[in-house]
């Protein structure tokens, strides 16, 4: 299947300051990303669709001007975090499908201090 | 929207037990898939059954999609088995998921 790589596993960030998180495609060429948010004991919940070239979609209740996500090319989509608050912490984790499969990075963990 | 309802949320097993978990749902979905999430967050690919039964080694699944449930069989667990397995469902063909709330199993030595 797809290979989705995730970086960074970690990050730690203080109250106010924004955090990237990139997405990347190995070995498929994705005009479609997908953001899911999962906070603790929780499940996961989709934020938004990332597609190439174009402008996000995000769900409802998500804040498309405090999650922007840009996907400039068939392989690599970002997720910035801005002006971070301690309720932002959770994890963040990005998919890709191949033939209908999904298949996700390693997620993110954020903490915001 | 869909509602997807996975049961049992808590599951307690010795090592070398059966189990079974379910997930329903509550409209017709184009496809399904079970994952499992490990301690450190990553997603498991375990099958991709939109209907009929797959197998992989000591794990099988099997989907009725007219009843609208999915059922994963694990059979002789290991403590390795122990995580949160999640059931997700995409509704229509947009590749979006939407995710039960999970079975979190533990197997005891």
């Amino acid at each position: 299947g797809a290979v989705v790589s995730q970086h960074p596993s970690r990050v730690i960030c203080k109250s106010g300051t924004s955090v990237k998180i990139e997405c990347r495609s190995l070995d498929f060429q994705a005009t479609t990303m997908f953001w899911y948010r999962q906070f603790p004991k929780q499940s996961l919940m989709l934020m938004a669709t990332s597609n190439e070239g174009s402008k996000a979609t995000y769900e409802q209740g998500v804040e498309k001007d405090k999650f922007l996500i840009n996907h400039a090319s068939l392989t690599l989509s970002t997720l910035t975090v801005t002006s971070a608050h301690p309720e932002d912490s959770s994890f963040y984790i990005c998919s890709q499908t191949e033939n209908t499969e999904a298949f996700f990075g390693q997620g993110t963990r954020l903490t915001v201090v | 929207g869909i509602q997807v309802e996975q049961s049992p949320p808590d599951l307690i097993l010795q090592e070398g037990a059966n189990s079974t978990l379910r997930c329903n749902f509550s409209d017709s979905v184009n496809n399904l898939q079970w994952f499992h999430q490990n301690p450190w967050g990553q997603l498991i690919n375990l099958f991709y059954i939109p209907s009929g039964t797959k197998q992989n080694g000591r794990l099988s699944a099997t989907t009725v999609a007219t009843e609208r449930y999915s059922l994963l069989y694990i059979s002789s667990s290991q403590t390795t088995d122990s995580g949160v397995y999640f059931c997700a469902v995409e509704p229509s063909n947009t590749g979006k998921l939407i995710f039960g709330q999970g079975t979190t199993l533990q197997v005891k030595p």
